[in-house]
């Protein structure tokens, strides 16, 4: 199976902030890498797929970029709504598999 | 409006069995590959199974294989989860959830479920 390793797994920031979030494959997997905004006690939410494309209706403020097996989740000045847990996820090959996760907490 | 609602969580013993269902609306269910997602308590998402639209293909996660069986009805627009010799280790939110083709072969899940949950415990 492909292993995503995210990091941080914790993050605490400030409003404003830019931050960054990393997941790293085991393998290669192209393009084929998602991110999700998880919120607690809700379903995820897509942000990115193919590595770098913008789910319609996501502020720009989001971007991603890689690919291969290094990627990045970009957030370029974090709003009060962002702080929530981010997951990428591998779609290049089964099983698909999720990162562990990174908590975006406020400083 | 696109939903997906999951029902038929609750609590079994281990070793015991269950089946989640998830009904869709709002699309044509027969063109979509649909996808079971689950979540321990205070842990991360964990894939757990994939059908294919036409119901031909499944793939599972290795810590389910040979225990869960992923089915479709498109008849019913329903997508179901069985669930058996289950582990206290099973214990989680499932969700289930849509993909979505971007290219020949990039695929998303763009709308999950709520999720159920489902306890195992003696």
């Amino acid at each position: 199976d492909i292993q995503l390793t995210q990091s941080p797994s914790f993050l605490s920031a400030s409003v404003g902030d830019r931050i960054t979030i990393t997941c790293r494959a085991s393998q290669g997997i192209r393009s084929y890498l998602a991110w999700y905004q998880q919120k607690s006690g809700k379903a995820p939410k897509v942000l990115i797929y193919g590595a770098s494309t913008l789910q319609s209706g996501v502020p720009s403020r989001f971007s991603g970029r890689g690919s291969g097996t290094e990627f990045t989740l970009t957030i370029s000045s974090l709003q009060p709504e962002d702080f929530a847990t981010y997951y990428c996820q591998q779609l290049n090959i089964y099983p698909l598999t999720f990162g562990g996760g990174t908590k975006v907490e406020i400083k | 409006e696109v939903q997906l609602v999951e029902s038929g969580g609750g609590l079994v013993q281990p070793g015991g069995s269950l089946r989640l269902s998830c009904v869709a609306s709002g699309f044509t269910f027969s063109s979509y590959a649909m996808h079971w997602v689950r979540q321990a308590p205070g842990k991360g998402l964990e894939y757990v199974s994939t059908i294919s639209s036409n119901g031909d293909s499944t793939y599972y996660a290795n810590s389910v294989k040979g225990r869960f069986t992923i089915s479709r009805d498109s008849s019913k627009n329903t997508l179901y989860l069985q669930m058996g010799s289950l582990r206290t280790e099973d214990m989680a939110v499932y969700y289930c959830a849509r993909e979505k083709e971007y290219s020949a072969s990039g695929t998303y899940f763009d709308y999950w479920g709520q999720g159920i949950l489902v306890t195992v415990s003696s």
